[in-house]
């Protein structure tokens, strides 16, 4: 109940195209789900974040969307750039706490 | 602001030797966090403080392993022994009061024990 589970685990996007990855949880008690990025050699970095009462959030070419009934969320990243080409993850929290469960990461590569 | 510190970025040291891990975290930030980063089990946090005390430790995979948090702006996770397995990139961040904040990481330090 505590995994956060990840999909796919690499992925290759033609510049310009749209990456699309997923999440799903089964603890109903998360109500936070970042999403984080991170580049070879680096910490990973807040990219996103989304609550349960929001169906989608959009940020620049970045948006989460989240469907609470499927317990599941997911990242889109529009255009993409080969400058978004680093190790995207998913995590969850639960209310008053700042435990983050993460899952397994993305390997995303945007060819030019 | 300078952000998260982390020493040493790389370590490689003998099994059996003992590893020392340090971490300073963003001023002002109450919450510190050590996480363990491998191809096979991914992130996993290991521990977690809020001003300067232990609140979850139930990432710890063994005896082996001990983080400390003497004040403010300085932790420690240490290994001793340490074995091969420990081979990992490790993880420091911080974040300020709790709930939905986001989590500052450093740039980790890779520890290999051969």
């Amino acid at each position: 109940q505590q995994q956060v589970k990840q999909s796919p685990q690499s992925l290759i996007v033609q510049k310009g195209g749209i990456s699309i990855i997923n999440c799903a949880y089964e603890n109903t008690a998360f109500d936070y789900f970042p999403w984080y990025q991170q580049f070879p050699g680096k910490g990973p970095a807040l990219l996103i974040a989304i609550r349960p009462d929001v169906s989608e959030k959009k940020e620049g070419r970045f948006t989460i969307s989240f469907n609470k009934s499927a317990k599941q969320f997911s990242l889109h990243i529009m255009d993409s750039q080969p400058g978004d080409s680093a190790t995207y993850f998913c995590a969850a929290s639960k209310r008053a706490t700042n435990k983050l469960i993460f899952g397994t990461g993305t390997l995303l590569a945007v060819q030019p | 602001d300078a952000g998260v510190i982390q020493s040493p970025r790389h370590e490689v040291t003998e099994m059996g030797q003992e590893v020392t891990l340090r971490c300073k975290p963003i001023s002002g930030h109450d919450y510190l966090f050590w996480y363990r980063q491998t191809m096979m089990r991914g992130l996993e946090l290991l521990i977690y403080f809020n001003n300067n005390v232990p609140i979850d430790d139930s990432g710890m995979p063994e005896d082996r392993f001990s983080a400390k948090m003497p004040n403010a702006s300085f932790s420690t996770l240490k290994i001793q022994p340490s074995e091969p397995r420990d081979s990992a990139v490790y993880f420091c961040a911080s974040s300020y009061r709790q709930g939905r904040r986001p989590q500052h990481f450093g740039d980790g330090t890779r520890l290999s024990i051969l």
